[in-house]
């Protein structure tokens, strides 16, 4: 069974850094795309970027681009989305997503369950 | 950047009712467009992929059609388990191009 596995919700205050994980098993972790989407509180899905974690190739959304860092550890089937100095507006549920592309296709399959990320003074 | 504006923003309809949603490109995205539904407080859930087919295991009253710039969404006679907000999503066979819609909330009359 496919399952995308996220870290737990996280509270910090402006300034601090956060690494939130999701770690994929029952595939080829390898093998596929690994999406980051952003739903801020009431809001809709944004794309923030993507990574192949057999090679580690990262693509960011413009709006996303410096604000973030994505990775992977592939020994660990693990990817990972990072900031090194929160804001307020980073408050948000983060999901990560694979992305499973074939000849003609390419749609986002499975979802992590999302971390709730509250940044707050 | 390609936009997707999607409508309406939110939909008011009754069990057994058909309810279509659309989609508007900003350019020809041919048949790159999926949909999602996301139930209040769970992750989106793919329904449909490249413009019309339908994912495994989802029910056959959702459909898909469209290509180039404009897309439809359709239940074909929605159920009480179908309240959800859906979105559409274009992708470039490359990423990380993909956008998604704004949203369509739908409630029951």
């Amino acid at each position: 069974e496919v399952q995308l596995v996220q870290s737990g919700a996280e509270v910090k205050k402006p300034g601090e850094s956060l690494k939130i994980s999701c770690k994929g098993s029952g595939y080829s972790f390898t093998s596929y795309w690994i999406g980051w989407v952003r739903q801020m509180p009431g809001k809709g899905l944004e794309w923030m970027g993507i990574i192949y974690p057999g090679d580690s190739d990262t693509r960011y959304s413009p709006s996303f681009q410096g604000q973030v860092t994505i990775s992977a550890d592939k020994s660990i089937s693990t990817a990972y989305l990072q900031w090194s100095s929160l804001k307020a507006s980073d408050t948000a549920m983060y999901y990560c997503v694979r992305r499973n592309s074939g000849y003609d296709y390419n749609k986002l399959d499975y979802w992590g369950q999302g971390t709730l990320v509250t940044v707050s003074s | 950047d390609i936009q997707m504006t999607q409508s309406p923003s939110s939909l008011s309809a009754s069990v057994g009712d058909r309810v279509t949603i659309t989609c508007q490109a900003s350019q020809d995205i041919s048949n790159y467009l999926n949909w999602y539904q996301q139930k209040p407080g769970k992750a989106p859930k793919l329904l449909i992929y490249d413009a019309s087919n339908l994912e495994t295991g989802v029910p056959s009253r959702f459909s898909g059609s469209g290509s180039g710039t404009d897309f439809t969404f359709t239940i074909s006679s929605l159920q009480p388990e179908d309240i959800a907000t859906y979105y559409c999503q274009q992708y470039d066979n490359l990423p990380p191009g993909d956008t998604f819609g704004q949203g369509t909330k739908l409630e029951i009359k």
